[in-house]
């Protein structure tokens, strides 16, 4: 079946410093990918997503790039805040099948001042 | 305001006494889903409705019921609770698109424990 594996935290950076967060994919043809994060206490919330391969979905400073030749879609961002501080989520959607996500276990950061 | 909202946020309750969370979404959307969110495990779906009077099994579907009678509603049910059950819940809505995958709208989750 689909699965996600994502890097294991906790992730420590200070502020400005360069974030990656690997993730890479087991499924069938052309997933959707996509990136969510959950800041303390708060559900998720979509940070970005890519719908098919070379695609590059970006939002708030953060990108990732979908690569179907080594299934992987890595997160980053050049210079986090410690606003950033969240869990982020890898997660796919099977092909025509957008009602079901499946997630990677989550990568917890923390970015000190 | 396009939201997905849960009741209870949060709630204690003991084994085998049946209890309902409810889930509703204002933005007209087709699919719904139920996640639970694990240490360690990440998010895992269990169930999911298509439409109305349509639901179907996710990964973690033992010990819930589900019903999907109207389409801005997706109350998840726990007939006879379990220790094992205690987590945080997440519902979610998407809109229905042909050929892609659309957003999931999450809730801002329920917090179970069950003694």
């Amino acid at each position: 079946g689909d699965s996600v594996t994502q890097m294991e935290g906790p992730v420590t950076l200070s502020e400005e410093a360069f974030l990656t967060i690997n993730c890479t994919y087991t499924a069938t043809g052309y997933p959707s990918l996509f990136w969510y994060v959950q800041y303390p206490g708060e559900g998720l919330q979509l940070l970005l997503k890519a719908t098919k391969a070379d695609d590059k979905g970006s939002n708030k400073g953060f990108e990732a790039t979908y690569r179907k030749e080594t299934t992987s879609f890595h997160l980053e961002k050049g210079s986090v805040q410690v606003s950033d501080s969240a869990v982020y989520f890898c997660a796919l959607s099977p092909v025509r099948s957008n009602y079901k996500l499946t997630f990677g276990k989550g990568t917890l950061l923390t970015v000190n001042p | 305001e396009a939201q997905v909202t849960q009741n209870p946020r949060y709630l204690i309750t003991v084994t085998g006494k049946k209890l309902t969370v409810t889930c509703s979404q204002n933005m007209n959307h087709e699919y719904m889903s139920w996640y639970r969110q694990d240490p360690g495990l990440g998010l895992r779906q269990i169930y999911y409705s298509m439409n109305v009077e349509v639901t179907d099994k996710g990964d973690v579907p033992e010990g819930y019921k589900v019903s999907r009678k109207e389409k801005r509603n997706f109350p998840l049910i726990l007939e006879s609770p379990s220790p094992n059950q205690t987590s945080l819940y997440f519902c979610a809505s998407s809109l229905r698109r042909e050929g892609g995958a659309d957003t999931q709208y999450f809730g801002p989750g329920t917090r179970l424990t069950v003694l």
